[in-house]
């Protein structure tokens, strides 16, 4: 079946960092790629996303680029800041509006 | 901004016991699921609900749990004899149509404890 793995977390970085978060993916067929945020005490928001390979999904300074050859779909952000804390979830779905299949979830925390 | 609600926020019960969780999810969606969290594992999929019928279940969804649309606002999930494994984060969503061009919206999430 279907699944998604995200690289080992938590993350820990000081402001203004470069952030990678790795996430690789199995699916049968040729699915959609998102990146879900959960700040604390709230759901789960969609970042961004990608619906074919070479795709460049992006958001808030925040990109991941739809690699089919290497099935991975990494976020990365530039610089990041205090307010991006809050976790990340990688995440797939199969057909249009069917169910998603979610990585692990990595813990992002920045320190001023 | 239109918003998908939880409630509650955090459901205490004792095993055995049936619990009803709440959604509100945005008043033009079709669409609605429900997902679960335990705690440090990955967020799973339970069940998709359109048209007042499911359309899609997980392998957990099992006959314990039952999923509702009540009222045209509401959408429930039951769970009838809960267990001590049942205890996890459940998350509601929505979404407006198909396409992977209409997200899904998620709610807060229900901590439930099952003591």
């Amino acid at each position: 079946g279907d699944s998604v793995t995200q690289m080992e977390g938590p993350v820990t970085l000081s402001e203004e960092a470069f952030l990678t978060i790795n996430c690789t993916y199995t699916a049968t067929g040729y699915p959609s790629l998102f990146w879900y945020v959960q700040y604390p005490g709230e759901g789960l928001q969609l970042l961004l996303k990608a619906t074919k390979a070479d795709d460049k999904g992006s958001n808030k300074g925040f990109e991941a680029t739809y690699r089919k050859e290497t099935t991975s779909f990494h976020l990365e952000k530039g610089s990041v800041q205090v307010s991006d804390s809050a976790v990340y979830f990688c995440a797939l779905t199969e057909t249009s509006g069917s169910r998603l299949t979610f990585g692990e979830g990595t813990q992002l925390t920045v320190n001023p | 901004e239109p918003e998908v609600t939880q409630t509650p926020s955090h459901q205490v019960t004792q095993m055995g016991q049936e619990v009803i969780l709440r959604c509100v999810p945005i008043s033009n969606h079709l669409y609605f699921y429900w997902y679960r969290q335990i705690l440090g594992q990955k967020v799973e999929f339970l069940v998709s609900f359109y048209n007042n019928e499911i359309s899609e279940k997980s392998e957990i969804f099992d006959d314990q749990f039952s999923v509702e649309r009540p009222d045209g606002s509401n959408f429930t999930l039951k769970i009838r004899s809960t267990k001590l494994e049942d205890s996890a984060m459940y998350f509601c969503a929505s979404r407006r149509g198909w396409g992977t061009y209409n997200e899904q919206f998620f709610g807060p999430g229900t901590r439930l404890t099952v003591l």
